[in-house]
């Protein structure tokens, strides 16, 4: 299975500044996902993105706020904008691959707290 | 409407009480129903995955199987260090993954 990596670990913002989560995959994806898990909450997924492809974001999420960049096959960045207080949260990434189809393997995951 | 939905919310169990945890679901065109471990403060770890309805995997304590409709996640013999959150998660037509709300798990010594 893929090891990945994140930056931060944690961090705490304030309001209305934006800041930019690192994933590091240490070998080749294709598909690179970011998701948010709010306190006690399960997982939502934010985005899929792709290498070479504009990133696809699912219903409530927008590229405005969450923009996210892939340049190559084993890393992508998220950015969370103009920071309120509701995105405290965790955000993860996660990768697809391993011995059976479609299984996804997750970073550490960033805690975010916003002030 | 697609949905995962978990049960229970929280089990608290003795050492050595065996139970099971429920993943139902309605999604359109199963593609694989997943359950992953997660300790606090940390990424889900990938546990199981299953694919057709009938189809079992095994790990040690645990035991995944799975239907039509819904999956179960048996504990044989628990011990304190399985003590986590289960999380339950389905990929459906195009590509959508859904996450349940988990179960959190406590098992006492």
């Amino acid at each position: 299975s893929a090891v990945i990596s994140q930056k931060p670990s944690r961090d705490i913002c304030q309001r209305g500044t934006s800041l930019t989560i690192q994933c590091q995959v240490d070998s080749q994806v294709t598909m690179m996902f970011w998701y948010r898990q709010q306190p006690g909450q399960s997982l939502t997924l934010i985005a899929t993105a792709n290498q070479g492809s504009e990133a696809t974001y699912e219903s409530g999420f927008v590229i405005d706020k969450f923009p996210i960049s892939r340049p190559n096959l084993t890393f992508s960045t998220l950015t969370v904008s103009n920071m309120s207080p509701e995105d405290s949260s965790i955000y993860l990434c996660s990768v697809e691959g391993g011995e059976q189809l479609y299984e996804q393997y997750f970073g550490p995951g960033t805690r975010l707290t916003v002030t | 409407e697609d949905q995962v939905t978990q049960s229970p919310e929280a089990l608290r169990l003795q050492e050595g009480e065996s139970s099971s945890l429920n993943c139902s679901y309605t999604v359109s065109g199963l593609r694989g129903l997943f359950w992953y471990r997660q300790d606090p403060g940390k990424g889900p770890e990938f546990l199981f995955t299953l694919y057709s309805a009938g189809e079992e995997k095994e790990k040690e304590r645990l035991k995944a199987t799975l239907t039509k409709k819904e999956s179960f996640l048996h504990i044989t013999a628990p011990k304190p260090e399985d003590s986590a959150t289960y999380l339950c998660a389905v990929q459906a037509d195009f590509n959508k993954f859904y996450f349940g709300s988990g179960t959190k798990l406590n098992v006492k010594p």
